[in-house]
């Protein structure tokens, strides 16, 4: 069965610090793979997908980049972090055809002191 | 740009009680999902609706997609504490995107 890990689930930085979240899918081969932020209580919001090795699609012109070293891996980074980078950040994967549903890992709560 | 509004954004009610929580767009989708999220998790998928004017039924839960597969609607019938969450919809990609757009989410509270 296919299984999502997201980590940390907790991360407290400074502003001004850098940040790398990763996500690893195990199961599947070439899945599409998403980062979504999401304000308490609120939707989410798209930030990047991958479609591919090396492929990313930017939905939000912001102070994050995402990179897909290997198949099952996604990587969300920042050189600087804001305040307004807090949040809590979703990694998930989805396959073909369109209409197959996501699949969530358990997220990492930011918060930007 | 793709929006999917839902409403009510918040409801608290009885247990035992029904509701309807709507989910709109001016866009068509491919397909339209529903989920439930818990606190400090991600969402999980409740049901896919992929046909326009398409029914289902998960116990007493009932999603339809609208004829146009631009908006669904989510029915609770005698609502359970358990049912208490966040539920969003979301509209899956259309020809040549590969983006889920989430709907703006709708917190239900149950009370006992």
């Amino acid at each position: 069965s296919q299984t999502i890990h997201q980590w940390p689930a907790t991360l407290v930085q400074p502003v001004g610090s850098p940040l790398s979240l990763e996500c690893t899918v195990e199961g599947t081969s070439n899945p599409n793979l998403y980062w979504y932020r999401q304000a308490a209580g609120r939707g989410l919001q798209l930030l990047f997908y991958s479609v591919g090795i090396g492929q990313i699609s930017s939905e939000v012109p912001q102070n994050l980049s995402a990179s897909r070293p290997q198949d099952r891996q996604f990587i969300l980074s920042s050189k600087k972090l804001l305040l307004s980078d807090s949040g809590f950040y979703l990694c998930a994967w989805g396959a073909f055809p369109a209409s197959s549903p996501l699949h969530f890992g358990n997220g990492t709560r930011l918060t930007v002191t | 740009t793709q929006l999917l509004e839902q409403s009510p954004q918040f409801l608290s009610i009885q247990e035992g009680e029904n509701l309807t929580v709507y989910c709109n767009s001016s866009s068509v989708f491919s397909s339209l999902q529903w989920y439930r999220q818990e606190p400090g998790e991600g969402p999980v998928l409740l049901v896919t609706v992929v046909t326009g004017g398409e029914v289902k039924k998960l116990k007493r839960l009932t999603f339809q997609f609208g004829d146009a597969r631009k908006d669904s609607s989510l029915h609770i019938t005698a609502a359970q504490p358990g049912d208490t969450g966040l539920y969003l919809c979301a509209g899956g990609p259309t020809s040549g995107t590969y983006k889920y757009i989430f709907g703006t989410g709708t917190r239900l509270k149950v009370l006992a």
